[in-house]
């Protein structure tokens, strides 16, 4: 069985400050992790993926994530928040079936 | 273009309705999908099709009746539902299926359901 956490519901940041938003994996055979962001009553927008390689992968808005097998680990951060980030993000995993599996998403709430 | 277009944006229809939802992609792939998202959750995979042919159907009901007419085009047609449906209808496209661990699902904007 595979599994994806994202141990917080809601995060919480003042602009102008590093975000970390969480994401633990549990998987079989190689992991294939994303992160993807959604905007009230839109779709889900691609941000970034990690397939192999470097274990800090960078995407899109200024958002990088960093793999780390030994913690089974793959946390979305960025240096410096806006409020325009603010938004419900979810943690993807797939891991050898042709079925995402999601994490329950996490509300990142950028402070003025 | 990385776009996939959903229509209608908002359905609202009763219980006896017949309606259907429409998803476009122009961007050459192979593979599609539609998902349920209840609010603030994440979304729940229904089906899957791969080269116009249905490759998965996560136990759906059958007031939900998937087609997929070309590889550009996915419908999903609705009959009878249930309030509970009421929810936001998300299709997504990826290159091919065969690799899904590896390629990237875009997403249309959805349909809002409602379903009195």
């Amino acid at each position: 069985a595979q599994s994806v956490a994202q141990p917080e519901d809601q995060v919480n940041v003042a602009e102008g400050n590093p975000l970390t938003v969480k994401c633990t994996y549990s998987v079989s055979g190689n992991p294939y992790l994303f992160w993807y962001v959604q905007y009230p009553n839109r779709g889900l927008q691609f941000l970034l993926k990690y397939i192999t390689g470097d274990n800090l992968v960078k995407g899109s808005y200024g958002f990088e994530a960093e793999f780390n097998k030994s913690q089974t680990s793959f946390h979305l951060k960025k240096p410096s928040a806006l409020v325009s980030d603010s938004a419900l993000y979810f943690c993807v995993g797939w891991g050898g079936s042709y079925i995402p599996t999601f994490g329950r998403g996490t509300s990142l709430i950028v402070h003025p | 273009d990385t776009e996939v277009t959903q229509t209608p944006k908002h359905l609202v229809m009763g219980m006896t309705n017949k309606k259907s939802l429409k998803c476009e992609q122009h961007m050459g792939h192979r593979a599609m999908y539609w998902y349920k998202q209840k609010a603030k959750k994440p979304p729940e995979l229904m089906f899957v099709y791969s080269y116009e042919k249905l490759s998965i159907n996560e136990s759906v009901p059958s007031r939900f009746s998937p087609e997929c007419p070309n590889s550009s085009l996915l419908n999903l047609h609705l009959h009878a539902l249930q309030p509970e449906d009421s929810a936001l209808y998300l299709c997504a496209s990826s290159p091919i299926i065969w690799d899904s661990s590896t390629d990237t699902q875009y997403f249309g904007p959805g349909t809002r359901l409602t379903v009195l």
